[in-house]
């Protein structure tokens, strides 16, 4: 096991509802990325947090937010759900902002939205 | 253009037969790559690194020309226990964000 852990496992919602997704990232790791995985594709980066800033950011809209906590656990927002937003959620810790750093990944949130 | 790309497969190949997947990158400013496996309805799990000069871990062995932005993954005597997806992933050398591929889907037959 890679010691990332998220929370919850599944959750449904409604259209236009928000959602909170968390995730506790590996001992001694302090940044978390975050990612979209959508049936039969590949996972899409969100963004990514190191030491409580964000770090980057994927082609997502304003209304998919973040924060870090200074444990550097994660949390993921997203606002006014969509259809599409249905996918499975990961996010991944890794050590520092260098790159060929491997990430580990949690076992995901899946989010169906109806 | 997508920043990664994979043929998705399927591959469905008999129990010892050698199979290979392909991955290309469209960024030149790429700089670190790997393979992650990832089981039906499981997260990624990284599979091994790409290195310039290839290298290889126990059946498995990747290959990486940056003149082609290419990577390689081979897989010899293939086992049942490696039916998977097999994630192609490059980042640059900022920010250490992923690029993935859509996956390569590898069934082993027995």
């Amino acid at each position: 096991e890679t010691g990332v852990t998220q929370s919850p496992t599944h959750l449904i919602k409604t259209r236009g509802q928000q959602v909170t997704l968390r995730c506790s990232s590996q001992s001694g790791h302090n940044t978390v990325s975050w990612y979209q995985q959508a049936l039969g594709q590949g996972p899409q980066f969100i963004f990514q947090y190191y030491r409580e800033e964000e770090n980057g950011r994927g082609n997502f809209p304003p209304r998919f937010s973040g924060l870090q906590f200074p444990n550097y656990s994660s949390e993921l927002n997203v606002n006014a759900l969509e259809l599409d937003d249905s996918a499975l959620y990961l996010c991944a810790s890794s050590v520092g902002l260098a790159g060929g750093e491997t990430q580990y990944f949690g076992p995901g949130t899946r989010l169906l939205v109806l | 253009r997508k920043e990664v790309e994979q043929d998705p497969g399927p591959f469905n190949v008999p129990e010892g037969a050698t199979v290979a997947f392909n991955c290309t990158y469209s960024n030149s400013a790429s700089q670190s790559f790997f393979w992650y496996r990832q089981d039906c309805r499981k997260e990624p799990k990284l599979l091994m690194s790409v290195y310039s000069s290839g290298n290889e871990d126990g059946r498995f062995t990747a290959q990486l020309n940056r003149a082609s932005q290419y990577i390689s993954l081979l897989i010899r005597d293939s086992k049942l226990s490696d039916s998977a997806t097999y994630l192609c992933v490059v980042n640059r050398n900022t920010g250490n964000q992923f690029y993935f591929g859509t996956g390569t889907s590898l069934t082993v037959i027995p």
